[in-house]
């Protein structure tokens, strides 16, 4: 699996964008960029994913650059709630159920 | 629809002795991924079980292992535990289409503490 590189903390402003990003260069072509997410004290939760272009469903964007070498988590407006650890991590997919996460990225969102 | 469950949610055990987690996933789910959850070390893949098979294999000692039962619940095994094998033990099941996406739902986790 792909070794992933995240900031270690970001603040982001109740009601703002909080946009997270992540380098993963030695990510390889059949690798998808996975985003987890762990609230404190609770299970990791899924948020998105993507292989080559960007994605976007209910809970966030996923922008991934063309050589695939980094990608940024867009929360487009970020609550409270949303304070979290986000790890970004890089998963084949298929039968290969093993996540590595990193240390992630602790994102406060402040009111 | 109901999420995955475990249980135990706590337990105390002291060194030496053995531990059984238990691990319910989401109905349909075959798929039953652990892992163990640990300040210095985060979150780190134990195994992963697929029609009672383990199917991956994450790097611990001996002492750690599971099993998959015909209905898919998963149960985990410590056994002479160490002081270090403290930790938030994070159970995950996946719907295992075939596909190349595979979606992980998280438990709550069982927090262990050994003295």
């Amino acid at each position: 699996d792909a070794k992933t590189t995240q900031p270690t903390s970001m603040d982001c402003a109740e009601g703002r964008a909080a946009n997270l990003p992540c380098n993963h260069s030695t990510i390889s072509g059949n690798e998808y960029v996975y985003w987890y997410r762990q609230i404190h004290s609770q299970g990791p939760q899924y948020i998105i994913h993507g292989l080559k272009n960007n994605e976007t469903n209910e809970m966030a964007s996923l922008i991934i650059t063309e050589d695939r070498k980094s990608s940024t988590l867009i929360l487009p407006h970020a609550t409270l709630r949303d304070t979290a650890v986000y790890y970004c991590i890089g998963n084949s997919g298929g039968s290969n159920y093993k996540l590595t996460f990193g240390k992630g990225t602790l994102l406060t969102v402040n009111p | 629809k109901a999420g995955v469950t475990q249980t135990p949610r706590y337990l105390i055990k002291t060194r030496g002795q053995q531990v059984t987690l238990s691990c319910s996933p989401i109905s349909g789910h075959r798929s039953v991924s652990w892992y163990q959850q640990t300040p210095g070390q985060g979150l780190q893949f134990l195994f992963e079980y697929f029609s009672e098979t383990q199917r991956n294999k994450g790097n611990f000692p001996g002492r750690f292992s599971g099993r998959q039962f015909s209905n898919s619940r998963s149960e985990m095994n410590v056994s002479t535990l160490e002081l270090g094998d403290s930790a938030l033990y994070l159970c995950a099941s996946s719907l295992n289409t075939g596909s190349a996406y595979n979606e992980q739902f998280f438990g709550p986790g069982t927090r262990l503490t050994v003295l």
